[in-house]
């Protein structure tokens, strides 16, 4: 069974742009989590989509939004691009929600802002 | 403010030796999960641990749940540089408006020398 998968792998950016992050999920998962990963501040919750519903968000701006598709499939989107921003987006799918809770991750997307 | 705390941050040992890993929290947690992550890629799950005072073995990694719910270890006997990477412990809370998030320490990064 394949994995999650993430596209692009790597992105560069400049301050003010936007950007448009993919995740695929483990066929048959249909919860779909993004995360932020700064050597600081370690990995932080964005937000999580469950049957196309955002079901959780963490304390990030309004910057930074997400959909998920009927297919499971997830995007997330950065909208004015700020230095700070420059992380490790990871995405995670898991198949229950409840009691486990397990999560798969993806390799990641690494965007850098310039 | 992270709802887990991970001690020690950095560990650096020589091949054979044991080590410990902590994660701690104030808050009760319904499942504990413990993932390693190595450069550039995604935490890869190790482990979910789900009753109070559980204990499971996975070769040469022990992992204990508290029994209160609230704190886990993991224990590496005779290390080996292949066990490097950046262990996280993550935590699923059992309360309805938090279903689909991990709370996740910021990780201890272990470096195993031949």
């Amino acid at each position: 069974k394949a994995g999650v998968t993430q596209t692009p792998r790597y992105l560069i950016k400049t301050r003010g742009q936007q950007v448009t992050l993919s995740c695929s999920p483990i066929s048959g998962h249909r919860s779909v989590s993004w995360y932020q990963q700064t050597p600081g501040q370690g990995l932080q919750f964005l937000f999580e989509y469950f049957s196309e519903t955002q079901r959780n968000k963490g304390n990030f701006p309004g910057r930074f939004s997400g959909r998920q598709f009927s297919n499971s499939r997830s995007e997330m989107n950065v909208s004015t691009l700020e230095l700070g921003d420059s992380a490790l987006y990871l995405c995670a799918s898991s198949l229950v929600s409840r009691p486990f809770n397990e999560q798969f991750f993806g390799p990641g997307t690494r965007l850098t802002v310039l | 403010t992270q709802l887990l705390e991970q001690s020690p941050q950095f560990l650096s040992i020589q091949e054979g030796e044991n080590l410990t890993v902590y994660c701690n929290s104030s808050s009760v947690f319904s499942s504990l999960q413990w993932y390693r992550q190595e450069p550039g890629e995604g935490p890869v799950l190790l482990v979910t641990v789900v009753t109070g005072g559980e204990v499971k073995k996975l070769k040469r990694l022990t992992f204990q749940f508290g029994d209160a719910r609230k704190d886990s270890s993991l224990h590496i006997t005779a290390a080996q540089p292949g066990d490097t990477g950046l262990y996280l412990c993550a935590g699923a809370a059992d309360r309805g408006s938090t279903l689909g998030r991990l709370y996740f320490g910021r990780g201890t990064q272990l470096t195993v020398w031949p």
